[in-house]
């Protein structure tokens, strides 16, 4: 059972290129949640879903977008990249709550730099 | 204003102290509180959660939520160079979200 899986681990990007990072779960869990973490900010959420097709924003959207065209998988895509979003990026998924467990599987994250 | 605030450390602290972990917050409307541990290079996982207010307490942890005062707390006894880590408060009131402070980080010297 691997949990939540993001690929890739560490890249580096030039300006203006675009990339796509993958997550994946296999716990059959509903919500999935794409955060960036950056020191001093926490965790900010980007973009969230809360099941196969459908997609939502979080506090911080601008520049990325997503897609779940599968229930286990949740794309993120830089269109442009900038300086601006290096980053540590973390991939999350929890069940849909019907008691008080609220817990969020968290990936390992992705190390992206935007040179 | 963020939504959560946490002192982001570091706190150092010998081995077999007691830790106090803290959070605050401004949306009166979260019900759900929840610690998360972090090691470096790794993602986070949930330590501990509670729903309204009161104690909760897990082995040598202890959560505490005082909503009146919008106030979180994290207690580590007997703390271990093991604990060393950076601890992520989270609060949210739907699942939908989660809302996270920034984490505040531990050092345990043996």
């Amino acid at each position: 059972n691997a949990g939540v899986t993001q690929t890739p681990k560490f890249r580096v990007l030039k300006t203006g290129q675009s990339m796509t990072l993958l997550c994946a779960q296999d716990m059959n869990h509903e919500y999935m949640y794409w955060y960036r973490q950056d020191p001093g900010m926490g965790l900010r959420l980007i973009h969230y879903s809360v099941g196969e097709g459908t997609t939502a924003k979080g506090e911080v959207p601008d520049g990325y977008n997503v897609s779940r065209l599968k229930k286990q998988n949740f794309l993120l895509g830089l269109e442009s990249a900038a300086p601006s979003q290096t980053s540590v990026y973390f991939c999350a998924s929890t069940k849909i709550r019907t008691d008080m467990n609220t817990e969020a599987f968290f990936g390992q994250g992705t190390r992206l730099t935007v040179v | 204003q963020k939504e959560v605030e946490q002192d982001p450390g570091p706190l150092s602290v010998p081995e077999g102290a007691i830790v106090s972990l803290n959070c605050t917050y401004s949306n009166s409307a979260f019900q759900y509180f929840m610690w998360y541990r972090q090691y470096s290079r790794k993602g986070p996982e949930l330590l501990m959660y509670t729903y309204s207010s009161g104690n909760k307490e897990d082995g040598r942890f202890t959560a505490q939520v005082d909503k009146s005062s919008k106030y979180i707390s994290l207690f580590i006894r007997d703390s271990q160079p093991s604990d060393s880590a950076t601890y992520l408060c989270a609060m949210s009131y739907n699942f939908n979200k989660f809302y996270f402070g920034s984490g505040t980080k531990l050092n345990v010297k043996p």
